[in-house]
């Protein structure tokens, strides 16, 4: 079956101008997570989404960083003013929903999209 | 908050030789245990996983298994391969968290 896709996978844009980035998770899944991956920071966790909401926005840097899900499904990445700190490579996973607190489902990551700031 | 400590790459090493890779945690609680592993060119999958104390996770001839007492997962293979060059990041998930935390990642590369 078709795993988790992300688009674009290159962006190039010049500091100032907006972006977005877009994850269709893996069908049914209803947990979605945005994760950066950059040189200086390694992988951080941005935010997590359950359905259409985001109950846990903890690793979103700065107010320029805003995500929305729409129909439970594809989620969009918003980085506003974009600023040179900002190039990195953005992951989106999805996962099942927990059938308890102390299981584990599977995170399954898409290819990223590389995001250049010049 | 929680964190992970992997050792710094890269790390080279020849074909058949044996395989260590160190990782230890700080959390509350009692996480679970992850190894993703990252291939030149594609995105992160699971390697293996362990979600409690004394559980071994193994897959592709890797082991690591959790040591509660010394809050490590260390990732080990007995004969590694050309094919297993990649970059290794151990990660964690806090009890009755969502998130993952990872470790800033260990680029393995095997030479002939």
């Amino acid at each position: 079956g078709a795993g988790v896709s992300q688009s674009p996978s290159n962006k190039v844009t010049e500091k100032g101008k907006d972006v977005e980035l877009r994850c269709d998770p893996i069908s049914g899944h209803t947990a979605l997570y945005w994760y950066r991956q950059s040189l200086g920071q390694g992988l951080e966790f941005l935010i997590y989404f359950q359905g259409n909401s985001a109950p846990d926005k903890s690793g979103l840097p700065s107010d320029r960083f805003s995500a929305e899900r729409t129909g439970g499904s594809v989620s969009t990445l918003t980085i506003q003013r974009t600023q040179q700190e900002d190039s990195a490579v953005y992951l989106c996973a999805s996962s099942l929903a927990r059938l308890r607190v102390s299981s584990y489902n599977e995170q399954f990551f898409g290819p990223g999209t590389r995001l250049t700031v010049l | 908050g929680d964190s992970v400590t992997q050792m710094e790459g890269p790390v080279t090493l020849s074909e058949e030789a044996f395989l260590t890779i160190n990782c230890t945690y700080t959390a509350t609680g009692y996480p679970s245990l992850f190894w993703y592993v990252q291939y030149p060119g594609e995105g992160l999958q699971l390697l293996l996983k362990a979600t409690k104390a004394d559980d071994k996770g193994s897959n592709k001839g890797f082991e690591a298994t959790y040591r509660k007492e010394t809050t490590s997962f260390h990732l080990e293979k007995g004969s590694v391969q050309v094919s297993d060059s990649a970059v290794y990041f151990c990660a964690l998930s806090a009890s009755g968290g969502n998130k993952l935390t990872f470790g800033t990642g260990t680029q393995l590369k095997v030479e002939l």
